[in-house]
């Protein structure tokens, strides 16, 4: 089956400096690659998805990177601010009826101020 | 997105009972699927549920433990039997989108004393 792996497990950066998170999939079969966030308390929220016949996703301060080939994706989000500050969670399915996800293990951003 | 109802959304249990966590739909949707995290970790998914058949378990999960029903295409129920405090843990329904987009119930926050 999918495995998903995410680095780094917590990231914490200044406010107004940029994230990266990555995450590597096994799958070649997978090809569609949502992004969750996750504050305290709550459920967790799509806050932007890639399928994998786009390079690139953006969407305001956020965007998605995929690199088929390597199979790996990656979340930018640029000019952090506090309400940035979250658990962010990567996951892969292969689509259609086959939508199940399979979740990497998360990272915890804290921005700072 | 759909309008997605799941209850309850916390509950303290005795060990040896069982919950039944249900989740309700605003719309038809082809999949429903069960996840549960664990304290402190990420989503894994428990099954998929499908409408006229039998849910379909990961591995590790077995249906005698996590029961399914799916009696129409907006509603499904999950339940959590002979419960344990290793069985604590936040559980959450996802209906399957359009376009494959998942999306999260609130969540059901089980605590098995």
């Amino acid at each position: 089956g999918e495995n998903v792996e995410q680095h780094p497990s917590t990231l914490s950066v200044q406010e107004g400096d940029s994230a990266v998170i990555k995450c590597t999939y096994s799958d070649s079969a997978s090809n569609y690659f949502p992004w969750y966030k996750q504050e305290l308390g709550k459920r967790p929220q799509l806050i932007i998805d890639i399928r994998s016949n786009v390079g690139e996703k953006k969407d305001q301060r956020i965007a998605v990177t995929l690199n088929k080939t390597a199979k790996h994706f990656s979340l930018h989000i640029t000019e952090t601010q506090p309400e940035d500050s979250a658990v962010y969670f990567c996951a892969a399915s292969r689509g259609g009826t086959a939508s199940k996800l399979t979740f990497g293990t998360g990272t915890r951003l804290q921005v700072t101020l | 997105s759909a309008v997605i109802s799941q209850k309850p959304s916390r509950d303290i249990c005795q060990r040896g009972t069982s919950l039944t966590i249900q989740c309700q739909v605003d719309s038809q949707v082809t999949m429903m699927f069960w996840y549960r995290q664990q304290p402190g970790q990420s989503l894994t998914l428990i099954a998929t549920a499908n409408q006229g058949s039998e849910a379909t378990y990961e591995s590790g999960f077995v249906i005698d433990k996590f029961p399914i029903s799916r009696p129409n295409l907006t509603f499904s129920t999950l339940t959590v039997s002979n419960m344990s405090p290793e069985d604590s843990s936040i559980y959450l329904c996802s209906p399957l989108g359009t376009g494959a987009e998942a999306f999260f119930g609130q969540g059901t926050r089980l605590t098995v004393v």
